[in-house]
């Protein structure tokens, strides 16, 4: 079975950081793409950033470019997202997902929430 | 770059078809065959239920379908029933990657 679990969120001030992990399991990781998708509570779906197999390629929002890092770990089935210098903006469920090429996004985790206020 | 543009609700009876169309550019939507669809249940994460405009993930159901025309693609849910109300969302392949703006459709 196919999961994809992520953690880390909750309230940070603003200007602050915050490091979002996903841990993934039942399909090969270390061959996938991904992607960190965000929704704003009661909003819309909003593409953050995506990453190639070997980290080599990084794509990102324009918005966060500069403030997140995306990485993973391929040895420990994870991918992170690193936030700095929050923003009130920023607050969202953060969603890690697989995208098996070209944006189709076939598998989810839950999404962790954060909230950036003061 | 502006989110594609759907409609904000959509609705229809149950045994009803209902479209929700995806309208974007030449450069995205207009631009190649990757453009792909979710289903989201209240408090649940997004679901693939069409990519590349026409394929179906296994265990979709075939009253969902896809097509496209110019830089509009569109979303048919064949067949109506109540499980289907949800919020559905179009995903454009690109940098950035753009997300249509999202459609509530309704079952009466």
């Amino acid at each position: 079975e196919v999961q994809l679990v992520e953690s880390g969120g909750g309230l940070v001030q603003p200007g602050g950081s915050l490091r979002l992990s996903c841990s993934a399991s039942g399909f090969t990781f270390s061959t996938s793409w991904m992607t960190w998708v965000r929704q704003t509570p009661g909003k819309g779906l909003e593409w953050v950033t995506t990453i190639n197999p070997d980290g080599s390629t990084k794509d990102f929002l324009d918005s966060v470019n500069g403030r997140f890092t995306i990485s993973r770990d391929n040895a420990k089935d994870s991918l992170f997202l690193q936030m700095e210098s929050l923003r009130a903006e920023d607050t969202a469920i953060y969603y890690c997902a697989r995208d098996r090429a070209y944006s189709t996004l076939d598998y989810w985790g839950q999404g962790t929430l954060v909230i950036v206020s003061s | 770059q502006s989110a594609l543009t759907q409609p904000p609700s959509a609705s229809g009876s149950p045994g009803q078809s209902v479209a929700i169309s995806c309208t974007g550019t030449s450069s995205d939507v207009g631009a190649h065959k990757y453009v792909s669809w979710y289903q989201q249940h209240p408090g649940k994460a997004p679901k693939l239920i069409l990519y590349e405009v026409t394929e179906r993930p296994s265990g979709v159901p075939d009253r969902f379908s896809g097509s496209k025309s110019g830089n509009t693609a569109s979303l048919t849910v064949s067949g109506l029933q109540a499980e289907d109300e949800a919020d559905y969302y179009c995903v454009s392949y690109g940098v950035p990657r753009m997300f249509g703006g999202g459609t509530k459709l309704t079952v009466l």
